[in-house]
């Protein structure tokens, strides 16, 4: 497609639950990014990769945190254990090679209750 | 550490009514800064790219500036479509030139 697609677009879970959420990049962007958006502030970097490899992971919060992009194109992001500090909008983002800005999908809201 | 800080929090404009936001970084090393939109319950929208001081982008009513180590976004004669949250992000060399770092934002309100 012409965007960036995330799925589901709202997810509310039980606390303790697992969730996964689904981002289709851009066809051709070899980098993928995970950003972390609670409300009123601006997105935090959670993961980074260039095609399949996983090259920073540094700001996945905790081990419940889990990303994988198996074969370099769709990525997931897996929440273990979900807890009420994990509610925020999970956005991803493609771009190409070098120094440009991203292109953003719209976003996952992820609700614990 | 890389910091960016963007103010006001939340600006208040009537229609027409020209003015400047303005994102103070801190960086080791400015690959690039990034103007973004965020419109309510959708991802931020990329506006700009500068790369080094004195440079300036312009689209329509907003124009970006740069300098060693802040950036202004001006917006002149703004209508009530102008209206989102401004986000300002940079990358840098310290965080291998991929990573953006992004500030809270501006909260721009354009009343017609």
């Amino acid at each position: 497609g012409a965007g960036v697609s995330q799925s589901p677009r709202y997810k509310v879970a039980k606390r303790g639950q697992d969730v996964a959420l689904r981002c289709d990049p851009i066809s051709g962007h070899v980098s993928l990014f995970w950003y972390q958006q609670a409300l009123g502030q601006g997105p935090e970097f959670l993961t980074y990769f260039q095609n399949e490899a996983q090259l920073d992971k540094s700001g996945l919060p905790s081990d419940r945190f889990f990303a994988e992009r198996p074969e370099g194109s769709v990525s997931t992001l897996k929440i273990q254990r979900t807890q009420q500090e994990d509610s925020a909008v999970y956005l991803c983002a493609s771009r190409p090679e070098g120094v440009y800005g991203y292109t953003f999908g719209s976003g996952t809201r992820l609700t614990v209750v | 550490e890389d910091q960016v800080t963007q103010s006001p929090e939340a600006l208040r404009l009537q229609e027409g009514e020209s003015s400047s936001l303005n994102c103070s970084y801190t960086v080791s090393g400015l690959r690039g800064l990034f103007w973004y939109r965020q419109d309510p319950g959708k991802g931020p929208e990329f506006l700009f790219t500068l790369y080094s001081a004195g440079e300036e982008k312009e689209k329509e009513r907003l124009k970006a500036t740069l300098t060693k180590k802040e950036s202004f976004l001006h917006i002149t004669a703004p209508k009530p479509e102008d209206s989102a949250t401004y986000l300002c992000a940079v990358q840098a060399d310290e965080t291998g030139g991929f990573k953006t770092i992004f500030g809270a934002g501006t909260r721009l309100f354009v009343k017609a």
